[in-house]
């Protein structure tokens, strides 16, 4: 079946490192990509999304490309700051049904 | 801002007992899930409404119930809460304009 592999964590960087939290995917058909954040305490947040192969995603510093011909969605940053400490998901859904399917999660934290 | 609001944010029940989680998005949301997320794990997929009707449903047991209504506004009930029913209840609300799937802050639930 569909599924989503994510880095395993905790990743810890120095404020402004680079950051890539890679991503890679199993799907039958062409999903749609997203990466969603959460800060401790809080629900999940859209970070960024790409719907079709070669589509860039970005939002607040970060990015992923939607590459089909390696099955990846990798989240990068090229400077993260402490407010970025979070955990951040990959995951898939395929058009006929919007169920999202979820890596694991990969904690991030940011030291000053 | 999601469009997305969830209640309660919080809540105790005793194990047994029942509940009833809600979650209202705006027009344009047609389709609605929800997600279970315990601690520390990503969220798995409870189980999803079109139009009213159930249309996915991931693997939890039927005690786990759900209603969408037509003002876009759904709920989920546990019946005979277990203490591994503690988590985040998370709904998500698909945006068809936005190709986008949002979710709200979550409802932390314990059972004791």
């Amino acid at each position: 079946g569909d599924s989503v592999t994510q880095m395993e964590g905790p990743v810890t960087l120095s404020e402004e490192a680079c950051l890539t939290i890679n991503c890679t995917y199993t799907a039958t058909g062409y999903p749609s990509l997203f990466w969603y954040v959460q800060y401790p305490g809080e629900g999940l947040q859209l970070l960024l999304k790409a719907t079709k192969a070669d589509d860039k995603g970005s939002n607040k510093g970060f990015e992923a490309t939607y590459r089909k011909e390696t099955t990846s969605f990798h989240l990068e940053k090229g400077s993260v700051q402490v407010s970025d400490s979070a955990v951040y998901f990959c995951a898939l859904t395929m058009d006929s049904n919007y169920q999202l399917i979820w890596g694991a999660g990969t904690k991030l934290i940011i030291k000053p | 801002e999601t469009g997305v609001t969830q209640s309660p944010t919080h809540l105790i029940k005793t194990r047994g007992q029942q509940v009833t989680l809600r979650c209202s998005s705006q027009s344009g949301h047609n389709t609605v899930s929800w997600y279970q997320q315990a601690l520390g794990q990503g969220p798995q997929f409870i189980f999803q409404y079109y139009r009213e009707e159930e249309n996915g449903r991931g693997n939890f047991p039927p005690r786990f119930s759900g209603l969408q209504f037509p003002n876009y506004s759904s709920e989920l009930n546990v019946n005979a809460l277990e203490l591994d029913d503690s988590a985040l209840y998370l709904c998500a609300s698909y945006h068809r304009e936005g190709n986008t799937i949002y979710f709200g802050e979550g409802s932390w639930l314990t059972v004791v």
